[in-house]
């Protein structure tokens, strides 16, 4: 079956950067895209960008351009959200969700404090 | 980047039925826009009930439905019950970048 499996629960200082990882199973992995979501406490969903996981090809939401990295690791069936410049309106939880957003992570809490 | 607008809240009876609404500042949302319904229930993952503007998971109850109304894309409930008090969101496509809506808050009573 389809698992999508993430990396644990972080914090940071802000300014600083957070990298969290996407773990694939159940499918080719290259076959379909990945998305990442996030949430702040109380908040709505925010969709932050996605990767195709074949070319590497990234698309991002504007908000996020030039602070948010996705890559991949094909070998690992691994996909990586990398966020910079932190500030605590940055703590959240990230998902990431497959390209059809049927299979969703657990989620990883990112708390953004000093 | 545009805006997705949805009702910051919406209420309904049992048993009756309600449509919550998605538009986009950029115009008409129409079949491009590949429109995603998601419920979420407190401290839970979204799940997906409608994807590509009407069509079902096979978990999505037959009392929901999409569709696109006046311009917009809508998603139906007929016949609520209390478990589908909820939030819930749409996700518009801009040429493969996602936009969510800012989530309608249903409840039931």
């Amino acid at each position: 079956q389809v698992q999508l499996v993430q990396s644990g629960a972080e914090v940071r200082k802000p300014g600083a950067s957070v990298k969290v990882s996407c773990k694939a199973s159940g499918y080719i992995f290259t076959s379909y895209a990945i998305h990442w979501v996030r949430q702040a406490p109380g908040q709505r969903l925010e969709w932050m960008g996605r990767i195709n996981a074949g070319n590497g090809d990234t698309k991002y939401s504007r908000k996020f351009q030039g602070r948010v990295t996705i890559t991949r690791d094909t070998s690992a069936s691994t996909a990586y959200m990398e966020l910079t410049s932190l500030t605590s309106q940055d703590t959240s939880v990230y998902y990431c969700a497959e390209e059809y957003f049927e299979h969703w992570g657990q989620g990883t809490l990112v708390t953004v404090s000093s | 980047q545009a805006v997705v607008t949805q009702e910051p809240s919406l209420t309904v009876s049992p048993g009756g039925t309600v449509t919550l609404t998605c538009g986009s500042s950029t115009g008409a949302v129409t079949s491009g826009h590949f429109t995603y319904w998601f419920q979420q229930k407190p401290g839970q993952t979204p799940m997906t009930l409608i994807y590509d503007t009407t069509n079902k998971r096979s978990w999505t109850p037959a009392r929901f439905s999409g569709s696109l109304l006046g311009g917009k894309a809508a998603l139906t409930l007929s016949g609520a019950l209390p478990e589908d008090e909820a939030e819930y969101y749409c996700l518009l496509s801009y040429s493969g970048v996602r936009v969510f809506g800012g989530g309608t808050k249903l409840t039931v009573l």
